[in-house]
């Protein structure tokens, strides 16, 4: 079985421009959960989809939005990027709630 | 107060020892998470604890959920080990995870 997939892996933006990025979940999997990891807040929890629908969200500003497909496919939207931005974006997927497999993120740079 | 704290932050052996982290939450959990990533980023699930105790290979994971604490055990620790170990606890019926900051483990030969 193929891995969770998130593209593109590397990114350069600058301030105000927007970003989307993608993720691919292992087949099957219904839940699609966002993290974003920064050397100084660590490990921060974005939002979650299942089956389409969020499930839950995070202490992030209304710029951090995120859809799911029916395919359960996933992306996340970035607006007006700022430079406390960069940071390496993750995904996991899941089948419910259980463990998760984390893709291999998608690193962003905002200058 | 972070809801999650690991110890120690860092940490480094000889091949061959036997190794502990520990972490302890303050809230209300489902389950308990250990992560282990490598340098670059990639973020491989070891271990989901909601009760007692479980192995795999060298790695073994405890949880008391009395006493809010969790511990990862590395035995005969091997310098692939060398890696950040992260403890993550998920409340409800989400997905979502709350990190601890992890711990640096370096195993020299």
């Amino acid at each position: 079985k193929a891995g969770v997939t998130q593209t593109p892996r590397y990114l350069i933006k600058t301030r105000g421009q927007q970003v989307t990025l993608s993720c691919s979940p292992i087949s099957g999997h219904r839940s699609v959960s966002w993290y974003q990891q920064t050397p100084g807040q660590g490990l921060q929890f974005l939002f979650e989809y299942f089956s389409e629908t969020q499930r839950n969200k995070g202490n992030f500003p209304g710029r951090f939005s995120g859809r799911q497909f029916s395919n359960s496919r996933s992306e996340m939207n970035v607006s007006t990027l700022e430079l406390g931005d960069s940071a390496l974006y993750l995904c996991a997927s899941s089948l419910t709630t259980d463990t998760q497999y984390f893709g291999p993120g998608t690193r962003l740079t905002v200058l | 107060k972070n809801e999650v704290e690991q110890s120690p932050q860092n940490l480094t052996a000889q091949e061959g020892e036997f190794i502990t982290i520990n972490c302890s939450y303050s809230v209300g959990i489902s389950a308990l998470h250990w992560l282990q990533q490598h340098p670059g980023g990639g973020i491989v699930s070891l271990f989901m604890l909601s009760s007692g105790k479980k192995k795999h290979g060298r790695l073994i994971a405890t949880i008391n959920i009395q006493e809010k604490h969790s511990s990862l055990h590395i035995t005969a620790s091997h310098p692939r080990d060398s890696a950040v170990y992260i403890c993550a606890i998920r409340q409800g019926a989400t997905n979502k995870l709350i990190f601890g900051t992890g711990t640096l483990l370096a195993v020299q030969p």
